[in-house]
Order: structure tokens, then sequence, then C-alpha cells
């Protein structure tokens, strides 16, 4: 299996709603990436996991709460969000962080805060 | 911190020509560039990547150039086909750092 998958692909919720988004990936991967798109802009860092320990915080709001259960599996947990919060959330995984470790991308959670 | 300067933001051309797409960057400790080309509504996908320690690489249509100098790298797609159309991003990151640093993106527009 070379693919990081996500689900959900969409989610809408509202400002008082707690939702996931999930990340799985089976590449023996030991690094493993959060990412926020906004339309028509480049994909920007919010957290980078390696061997299952936060090792990068991007400075991203606590309403965003990054949970790694095991080394396939990475969660992002929504509480509170602002309407703009509302963008494109890609994970990522690679061999085991190092720089010039090729980074690849899940197809996304299209996510709308109302 | 690492910034990374992309160029252009569009780039329209006729199929069969050439693309060329710049990217800068700031932080001399980068070695490793990678490119990525997104499509409407997918996911990123890595195209060719290059390290500080080699000047050029090439992929069939595809090459990179790398001048740790002038610290910039290039993007040049040949012979270029409709389904090359998308956005381009270019990144870089340092050693020991997990971080990459994206470029704002390249729409490139190939026209039948």
């Amino acid at each position: 299996d070379t693919e990081v998958t996500q689900t959900p692909k969409h989610l809408v919720m509202g400002m008082t709603n707690k939702k996931s988004l999930k990340c799985e990936q089976h590449m023996g991967h030991r690094a493993m990436y959060w990412y926020k798109q906004k339309a028509k802009k480049p994909p920007e860092l919010m957290f980078v996991y390696s061997y299952e320990k936060l090792s990068i915080n991007e400075s991203v709001p606590s309403r965003f709460s990054p949970e790694c259960p095991n080394s396939s599996l990475l969660n992002l947990h929504l509480h509170a969000l602002q309407p703009e919060d509302s963008a494109l959330y890609l994970c990522a995984s690679s061999q085991d962080g190092r720089s010039g470790d090729t980074q690849y991308f899940g197809p996304g959670t299209r996510l709308t805060v109302l | 911190g690492e910034n990374v300067e992309q160029h252009p933001s569009t780039l329209s051309v006729q199929e069969g020509d050439s693309a060329v797409i710049k990217c800068t960057y700031s932080d001399s400790a980068s070695n490793y560039f990678p490119w990525y080309k997104q499509e409407l509504g997918k996911r990123p996908q890595l195209i060719i990547d290059i390290r500080s320690n080699v000047g050029e690489k090439k992929d069939q249509r595809i090459a990179v150039t790398l001048n740790k100098t002038a610290k910039h790298f290039s993007l040049h797609i040949t012979e270029t086909q409709p389904e090359d159309s998308a956005v381009y991003f270019c990144a870089a990151s340092a050693t020991g750092f997990q971080k990459l640093v994206f470029g704002t993106g390249t729409r490139l527009l190939v026209s039948p």
C-alpha cells in the first residue's frame, strides 16, 4: 500500500461542534504531518509527528489538537473552530522525517466551518 | 526562517512548448528541493526533487536545475501536454529540519 488515506473527504461543522479528522498510512513511515491549505495558496505546515512524538507545532491555536495513536494513524481533533479555519486539511507521511525525506500527501479533508 | 519565492504565478503555453518555473530560497542551509504538482481538487504529488549535491536532474520531460550560489532552482517541462495543466509548487527544507517551506505556486495552463 503506497497511499495515504484521509477521512472524511468533506466535513461541515458549526463553531460549537467537536469533530476529528483521520489519516492512515501503511508504508511503514515514522513521520506524519498535518498541513492546512487555503484556496489558491500553498500548504502550510501545522504539526509534525516523528516516531509518534510531536516534534513540530507551528504555533497552531489550541482549538486544533493532534494525536498520533500509533505509527500508522494520525488524528486532528477540532473544537470551537472559526469560519476562517475553513480549508483543505492535508495529511502527509515520510520515511522518518529527516530532511530530504519524500513527503507523500493524502487526498485531504475539505472542512467548512459555519 | 526559510522563505521561498516562486515565479511566475501563472503561465500559459501552447501544447508542445516548453515551460519554466523559477524559485529562490533564502536559507543557505536548505539542501532538499522538491516540486509538487496539484491538480484541481487533488492532493499534491511529487514530480521531481533535487538535493544540494546535484546541479541538475532529469526525468523524461521534466528537469530541475539548482544553483546553490545564487540560491535558486528551476523546473523545466518540455513538450508540454494539456494534462500538464495544474498548479506547481516548489519547496525547500534544511538539514535536520522536517519542515518543508512551499513557494506560492504557479498555475500552468497548456492549451491544445
